[in-house]
């Protein structure tokens, strides 16, 4: 199956500093999301992005098929922000589940 | 209802118990799916059912697990003879199928401790 590999696993920023997340996949996949875990344990779908460049507010997302990896990035991070990021990719015509990532654990400190 | 909603939201039982775990997707989504989360670790994928068809089971850690979806819509997760390893968070997604491929939406999960 797809190994999804995630980078950095762990990110500690000051509030309003910006950062990149990257997400490479082994193998091409067709369905990619972002998810955001917030403390309490929720999954928030952040971007569906198989490919191409969304933006939702600070948080935007791209994804380059061709070469099989995806970046998230965030601007002006705030305390909310604090979580885990995943990303899960899925290719339709071999599986039926999402893989993810083992997610980057980020920290906006005061 | 406007989301994925699994109960309960946090269940705790004892060892040797079983427990079943409740999802009820997003009207009009055909695929649904169920993974785990351990403790600190990312999700993996449990079982998956679409439609009439046979649901794909490979995920399912062992045979105390078990799960069916009646109608085509809510599903149960059945633990038979908990073990404490069986302990994390278990999350329930539906997506729509036959609109090309579409994103997975996931539930707040049920919290299962075994004691």
């Amino acid at each position: 199956g797809i190994q999804v590999e995630q980078s950095p696993p762990d990110l500690i920023l000051q509030e309003g500093a910006n950062s990149t997340l990257r997400c490479n996949f082994s193998d091409s996949v067709n369905n990619l999301q972002w998810f955001h875990q917030n403390p309490w344990g929720q999954l928030i779908n952040l971007f569906y992005i198989p490919s191409g460049t969304k933006q939702n507010g600070r948080l935007s997302a791209t994804t380059v098929a061709t070469e099989r990896y995806s970046l998230l990035y965030i601007s002006s991070s705030q305390t909310t922000d604090s979580g885990v990021y995943f990303c899960a990719g899925l290719n339709t015509g071999t599986a039926s589940k999402l893989t993810f990532g083992t997610g980057t654990r980020l920290q906006v400190t005061l | 209802g406007a989301g994925v909603s699994q109960s309960p939201s946090n269940k705790v039982t004892e060892k040797g118990k079983d427990v079943e775990l409740r999802c009820d997707p997003i009207s009009g989504h055909t695929a649904l799916y169920w993974y785990r989360q351990s403790l600190g670790q990312g999700l993996e994928f449990l079982i998956y059912f679409q439609g009439n068809s046979a649901p794909d089971k490979s995920g399912l850690p062992s045979d105390r697990f078990s799960a069916e979806r009646t109608g085509g819509s809510v599903s149960t997760l059945t633990i038979q003879r908990t073990q404490q390893e069986d302990s994390a968070v278990y999350l329930c997604a539906s997506s729509v199928v036959g609109q090309g491929v579409q994103p997975q939406h996931f539930g707040d999960g049920t919290r299962l401790s075994i004691l």
